[in-house]
């Protein structure tokens, strides 16, 4: 069993729409997690943080947590065509951060 | 520039080279790491090192060699690499203590074996 699941897409939306990523993670006592950002050719950048259930807004980003699900989900706002990237998720616990593999997501003009 | 700069950008070299791969942070990160990055895969986990000491060999072949002269700056030593060996080599920092805050990256280095 993957340690951090994540649909690899593409996940495509037009302008303007929500776009909606998905991670579901195994090791129940993680404590931390993070989404990730990467545009083609480039390094991960982290874009968001989150530590106990519910949400936690930033910007056009909502990141969403359910331990008892073991559930992360990261929501996009009012997408534009910048925010083409793959988005990574990331469960950390104890200093031991494991990386999903990454959807890609496309927003179209 | 995020504070982890990694050199050389790109690097192809031949299954009998010896080459380095570089990173040095400015963050004042106590952390540092290598990862290995290969299309449609997770990142894997290489080498850890917190306060200049190893702390994590991901069981990777003896082929891949790391230095960490102190808490700023991290090698990775290269030789008699396989064409599989061909990824993407990122660096990363972090705090290790507290909260995690996630990691901040290094550009990479994009390697491709011959």
């Amino acid at each position: 069993q993957k340690e951090v699941e994540q649909n690899s897409g593409p996940l495509s939306v037009p302008e303007g729409a929500i776009a909606s990523l998905n991670c579901t993670y195994s090791d129940r006592v993680s404590q931390s997690f993070f989404w990730y950002r990467q545009y083609s050719g480039k390094s991960p950048e982290l874009i968001m943080s989150i530590y106990s259930n519910g949400d936690k807004e930033d910007g056009r980003f909502t990141a969403q947590l359910n331990k008892a699900s073991q559930y992360v989900s990261l929501l996009i706002r009012d997408s534009q065509p910048s925010d083409s990237a793959t988005y990574l998720c990331a469960v950390d616990n104890n200093n031991d951060m494991r990386f999903g593999a990454g959807t890609r997501l496309t927003v179209k003009p | 520039e995020t504070g982890v700069t990694q050199t050389p950008r790109h690097l192809v070299m031949g299954m009998t080279n010896k080459k380095s791969l570089k990173c040095e942070q400015h963050l004042g990160h106590n952390a540092m790491y290598w990862y290995k990055q290969s299309a449609k895969k997770p990142l894997e986990l290489m080498f850890v090192y917190n306060f200049k000491e190893q702390t994590e060999n991901n069981s990777v072949p003896s082929r891949f060699s790391p230095e960490c002269p102190n808490s700023s700056h991290l090698f990775l030593h290269l030789h008699t690499l396989q064409p599989e060996d061909s990824a993407l080599y990122l660096c990363a920092s972090s705090h290790p203590q507290g909260i995690p805050r996630g990691y901040t990256f290094g550009s990479g280095t994009r390697l491709t074996v011959v």
